[in-house]
């Protein structure tokens, strides 16, 4: 079975452009979770899909950031107007349940922003 | 402040040794704890996760402790094989779905 995967796996991109990452959880998996790893960091999180809705976002920066998940499977995450602090490893994980559960991570997507 | 404390500096051990690695945290109360392996370029790794009424937990080479009264948790290694080199991170939960990662701590070990 596959795990989690993320795509693009590295991205550059100009300061002020629109970015969009992609997540493909682990087939069944109702939770997702995405994270943000600065160099040197553990991963910081974001936002917590349980479904199709986000149960809790209170991990976006502002509101450049935002995340979709319409079928409650895949998730996208853009960003807008993208700044040289936002290049950091961004990180998908999914999870059967949300609740007391292993977290499985994808390989994440490297960003950079120059 | 919340915080979640690992050493910052990387541990070195030789191998067949045994490696500890610690975990403090101020000003939260978790429900459980989990601790991850890191490889560079990859996602971490789930290994254990040990809840608040548990003092200790195994697997295979690995134990983890939880002390709430400390605020801290151990995770050892025994046996150390160059291929634990990683990075291991601490993580908590305090109920919710969001999940506090550490810094993490970097382990090299030499055979």
């Amino acid at each position: 079975g596959a795990g989690v995967s993320q795509t693009p796996s590295n991205k550059v991109t100009e300061k002020g452009k629109y970015v969009e990452l992609r997540c493909d959880p682990i087939s069944g998996h109702t939770a997702l979770y995405w994270y943000r790893q600065s160099l040197g960091q553990g991963p910081e999180f974001l936002i917590y899909f349980q479904g199709t809705g986000a149960a809790d976002d209170s991990g976006l920066p502002n509101d450049r950031f935002f995340a979709v998940r319409p079928e409650g499977s895949v998730s996208t995450l853009k960003i807008q107007r993208t700044e040289r602090g936002d290049s950091a490893v961004y990180l998908c994980a999914s999870s059967l349940t949300g609740e007391i559960d292993t977290q499985y991570f994808g390989p994440g997507t490297r960003l950079t922003v120059l | 402040s919340q915080k979640i404390e690992q050493n910052s500096e990387a541990l070195n051990i030789q191998e067949g040794k045994t490696a500890t690695l610690t975990c403090n945290y101020t000003n939260y109360s978790p429900a459980y704890l989990q601790w991850y392996r890191q490889d560079p370029g990859r996602g971490p790794v789930f290994l254990l996760l040990i809840r608040e009424n548990e003092k200790e937990k195994r697997k295979e080479r690995l134990k983890v402790t939880f002390d709430t009264t400390l605020k801290q948790s151990l995770f050892h290694i025994t046996a150390s094989q160059p291929a634990d080199s990683a990075t291991y991170l601490c993580a908590l939960n305090t109920g919710g779905f969001k999940t506090i990662f550490g810094a993490g701590t970097r382990l090299f070990v030499k055979a």
